[in-house]
């Protein structure tokens, strides 16, 4: 069974510092990572989608990289923004014996910026 | 715009009042499902389908129905709920599930409906 987990739980950082959210998971059988970020009482927004072949993806200030052989995964977010203040989690969409497949969420780490 | 809606957003109810959350997407994905998301426990998946006329059990099913008639929608049925289900619960859809999802397939998730049981 996959689990995925994230550290820290939170983060408090000031404005403008780069910053680095983790994510591992135990199964390397698996389609892609995906981040998201979560604003209070709001849906999810895809981030950045990283395909099991692929090592990393970038997307304006952010970056993820993707290490399927050590089961980990981080999103680096460069000179961060009050705006930034939000829930990230982390998702893997895991193939199963016999085809099937399934998207497993970590918990999320709850990020905030402040001024 | 592609989105995929919920109605409603929030609900108050008391237990063993059946209510439906309705989930709609207009991106024809086949692949949809429920999702519900508790502290400390993060996001677990409920019920999902693969096409319409074609669901399964998540992690999480007990006290939940899911029907799939049309394409697009895929609501989330309650026939008696019970405290224990009060929680915030996205729909979300997918362009294919099953064999045919590949390694680009990006999930879409609604707004979520905060259900309290009362």
């Amino acid at each position: 069974k996959q689990e995925v987990t994230q550290i820290p739980a939170a983060l408090s950082v000031p404005e403008g510092e780069n910053l680095v959210l983790n994510c591992s998971f135990t199964d390397s059988a698996i389609y892609n990572l995906q981040w998201f970020r979560q604003d209070p009482g709001k849906g999810l927004t895809s981030l950045l989608l990283i395909q099991s072949s692929q090592r990393e993806q970038t997307s304006g200030r952010l970056n993820a990289s993707l290490d399927k052989s050590s089961g980990r995964s981080t999103l680096y977010i460069a000179a961060s923004q009050p705006g930034d203040s939000a829930t990230y989690l982390c998702a893997v969409l895991s193939i199963l014996t016999g085809g099937g497949n399934k998207l497993t969420f970590g918990t999320g780490t709850q990020l905030k910026v402040e001024l | 715009e592609a989105q995929v809606t919920q109605n409603p957003r929030y609900l108050i109810t008391v237990t063993g009042k059946k209510l439906t959350v309705t989930c709609s997407q207009n991106m024809n994905h086949e692949y949809m499902s429920w999702y519900r998301q508790d502290p400390g426990l993060g996001l677990r998946q409920i019920y999902y389908s693969m096409n319409v006329e074609v669901t399964d059990k998540g992690d999480v099913p007990e006290g939940y129905k899911v029907s799939r008639k049309e394409k697009r929608n895929f609501p989330l049925i309650l026939e008696s709920p019970s405290p224990n289900q009060t929680s915030l619960y996205f729909c979300a859809s997918s362009l294919a599930g099953g064999l045919n999802r590949d390694s680009t397939d990006t999930q879409y998730f609604g707004p979520g409906t905060r259900l309290t049981v009362l």
